[in-house]
């Protein structure tokens, strides 16, 4: 299997522009998951999907940020407008229940936001 | 709310020698544990886990846990440290049985392998 595979690897982009990140999950795992990586507050879960349905968004910072999961292979998360603060590593996982949900990461996209 | 800790931020150990990484978790039930490794500009690579069963459980790359209830704690080892071990490493927790859930991560732990 090809991993967890998120685009792009780097973004770079000026504040007030729209960023969208993607992420494809491991094929057949039905739970999807996004999290933010910050020197200051570690790894943290953004929000989770389950067979595409949203099932806990609380970790989604405010409104600005959006995530979507159109179908079983492919997922965004958009940020809108960005700003300086939002520059972070984010990371995708995936998981299904027959490995007790453990969860498998992509390479993350490293987000300058300037 | 469930937390996990892990008390050494920084670890320098020489090439060679043993390694042990600390993380206690704070929660009401025994959660699965976990640990994963970032290198830099990595994701994370699942070293390891827990859900029941032994106490000591096996890795990737020669590392290995043990889970101690009575002080909730999964510390990682490994008997003898490679350059090539050098990272990041992280614990983390999820609430056990049921669904699936988000992962709490600790604050880390970098290695730092000395020649």
């Amino acid at each position: 299997d090809a991993g967890v595979i998120q685009s792009p690897r780097h973004e770079v982009t000026e504040m007030g522009q729209e960023v969208t990140l993607r992420c494809k999950p491991i094929s057949g795992h039905d739970y999807l998951f996004w999290y933010r990586q910050t020197m200051m507050r570690g790894l943290e879960l953004l929000i989770y999907f389950n067979n595409n349905v949203p099932i806990d968004d609380s970790g989604m910072p405010e409104d600005r940020f959006s995530a979507k999961m159109p179908n079983a292979s492919f997922s965004t998360l958009k940020i809108q407008p960005s700003e300086p603060r939002d520059s972070a590593v984010y990371f995708c996982a995936s998981s299904d229940p027959t490995t007790g949900h453990t969860q498998y990461f992509g390479p993350g996209t490293r987000l300058t936001v300037l | 709310a469930q937390s996990v800790t892990q008390p050494d931020i920084h670890i320098t150990v020489s090439e060679g020698a043993s390694l042990e990484l600390r993380c206690n978790y704070s929660y009401g039930a025994t959660p699965y544990l976990f640990w994963y490794v970032q290198s830099p500009g990595q994701g994370l690579q699942l070293l390891l886990k827990y859900f029941s069963g032994d106490t000591l459980v096996q890795g990737i790359k020669g590392f290995e846990a043990e889970f101690k209830r009575s002080q909730s704690s999964f510390n990682l080892r490994k008997p003898s440290v490679h350059w090539s071990d050098a990272a990041e490493y992280f614990c983390a927790v999820v609430l056990s049985g049921g669904g699936a859930d988000g992962l709490t991560f600790g604050k880390g732990t970098h290695l730092i392998i000395q020649p």
